[in-house]
């Protein structure tokens, strides 16, 4: 299985702040890799996929770069309702799996 | 806009096979271009995925528990199922059924919706 690693696991940041949010990959995944959010007691909703497309509804203020096996999530501009924990999760080889997680805290 | 609901015992005795069912809304499962998945969140911790079924009736597994999983579909009531057995408290998790676009959907290899998630755990 290819092993996705995320940093920071916790990260604390105030209104405003650019947040940035690192995955590596075990191996080369190309860009197929894709970013959720996820905020307590709700299910995980897809933010970027393929690397840097935003899904539908999802603010510019979030974006994600990267190939091979390093990758980057980044926030622009903190808002008080991005505080959640954000996943990384690959598609290039079955099974499917996901970093262990980024909780985003506001300071 | 599909919606996807997760409904099963929230209380499975060791040894037992979990079972859970997904029903879609407002979209068809057999319509094609997605795959349906169940992905699990241990308390606490990071998403694992378990597995997959195209409409077709094609099914991927974890390897991980393989030998344990069974997906299966019900087109007729637009549903799918997971079926977990010989359960120990290591299977307590949130269950969670997603949905996943083909290469031909708009957002390709990635779960775009999912069930609220239904919390099992397994005890006697």
């Amino acid at each position: 299985d290819i092993q996705m690693t995320q940093s920071p696991s916790s990260l604390s940041a105030s209104v405003g702040d650019r947040v940035t949010i690192t995955c590596q990959a075990s191996q080369d995944i190309s860009n197929y890799l894709n970013w959720y959010q996820q905020k307590p007691g709700k299910a995980p909703k897809l933010l970027i996929y393929h690397e840097s497309i935003l899904h539908t509804g999802v603010p510019s203020r979030f974006s994600g770069s990267g190939s091979g096996t390093d990758f980057t999530f980044n926030i622009s501009s903190l808002q008080p309702e991005d505080i959640a924990t954000y996943y990384c999760q690959q598609f290039d080889n079955l099974p499917y799996t996901f970093g262990q997680g980024t909780k985003l805290e506001i300071k | 806009q599909v919606q996807l609901q997760e409904s099963g015992p929230g209380l499975v005795k060791p040894s037992q096979t979990l079972s859970l069912t997904c029903t879609v809304s407002a979209g068809s499962i057999s319509s094609g271009n997605y795959y349906w998945s169940w992905i699990r969140q241990h308390p606490g911790k990071g998403l694992e995925w378990i597995g997959y079924i195209y409409y077709s009736g094609s099914t991927y597994y974890n390897p991980s528990l393989k030998s344990r999983v069974t997906i299966s579909v019900d087109t007729s009531k637009n549903q799918f199922s997971l079926k977990l057995s010989s359960v120990t408290a290591a299977d307590t998790a949130v269950y969670y059924c997603a949905r996943e676009g083909d290469p031909a959907a708009m957002a390709p290899h990635a779960f775009d919706s999912w069930g609220q998630g239904t919390m099992v755990s397994v005890s006697s």
